[in-house]
């Protein structure tokens, strides 16, 4: 166990839908990083945050966003959904960032039918 | 540019054999370099960073700044090795990940 908690463990939408994904860091950890990984492709870095500000951007699509709370859980946004957004949404959390390491989640299934 | 590169999408080794996972980075900067693994498409967690230069289960890796290469090395191949690994440089601010190597251990 990471210490990083994330909820739902799976969810199944439809398209166009909006759903919301959440994350909990390792306690005392500032950084949370959203990962995104499909079956056929590898792990795709979306967002990250520093103790509630954007810090980096990956690839991560105008229909996503996410935001870090004053408590430092974080959730990531998906709206307008399509069948292409199923995947496995991975959240990491470190104690700052770049040269730390980093602790996964178990991840949220997500399902768009 | 901050950039990993991991050559392989796929390595098959029979069990006992050697494994060798390539890993080549490119940071201008003093780089921190790590190795996570993940099983069965679970959480991802780390196996080993080269700070610590420690050995996890058998695997070693030696940054090499001259080649610029942090590749990982098993010298006898498990079955309960067989799981996607990815290599990871943290820079100043961000990490950056490579496209992961799958490793499939044939008994």
């Amino acid at each position: 166990d990471s210490g990083v908690t994330q909820t739902p463990k799976h969810l199944i939408t439809a398209t166009g839908q909006r759903v919301t994904l959440r994350c909990s860091p390792r306690s005392g950890d500032l950084s949370v990083y959203w990962y995104q990984q499909s079956l056929d492709q590898g792990l795709q870095f979306l967002i990250q945050y520093y103790n509630g500000e954007e810090r980096a951007k990956g690839n991560i699509l105008e229909r996503f966003s996410a935001q870090q709370f004053p408590d430092l859980h974080s959730e990531l946004n998906l709206s307008s959904l399509e069948l292409g957004d199923s995947a496995l949404y991975f959240c990491a959390s470190s104690v700052l960032q770049g040269k730390d390491t980093q602790y996964f989640g178990p991840g949220t299934r997500l399902t768009v039918l | 540019a901050q950039r990993v590169t991991q050559p392989e999408k796929l390595l098959s080794v029979f069990k006992g054999a050697p494994v060798e996972l390539k890993c080549n980075y490119s940071y201008s900067g003093s780089p921190e370099l790590f190795w996570y693994v993940q099983y069965s498409r679970q959480r991802l967690q780390l196996l080993l960073r080269h700070i610590s230069r420690e050995s996890i289960k058998g695997f070693t890796a030696d940054l090499n700044k001259g080649e610029t290469s942090f590749h990982l090395k098993k010298p006898f191949a498990q079955e309960e090795d067989s799981a996607m690994y990815y290599c990871a440089l943290g820079g100043y601010q961000k990490v950056t990940f490579g496209t992961g190597t799958k490793l499939q251990v044939i008994p």
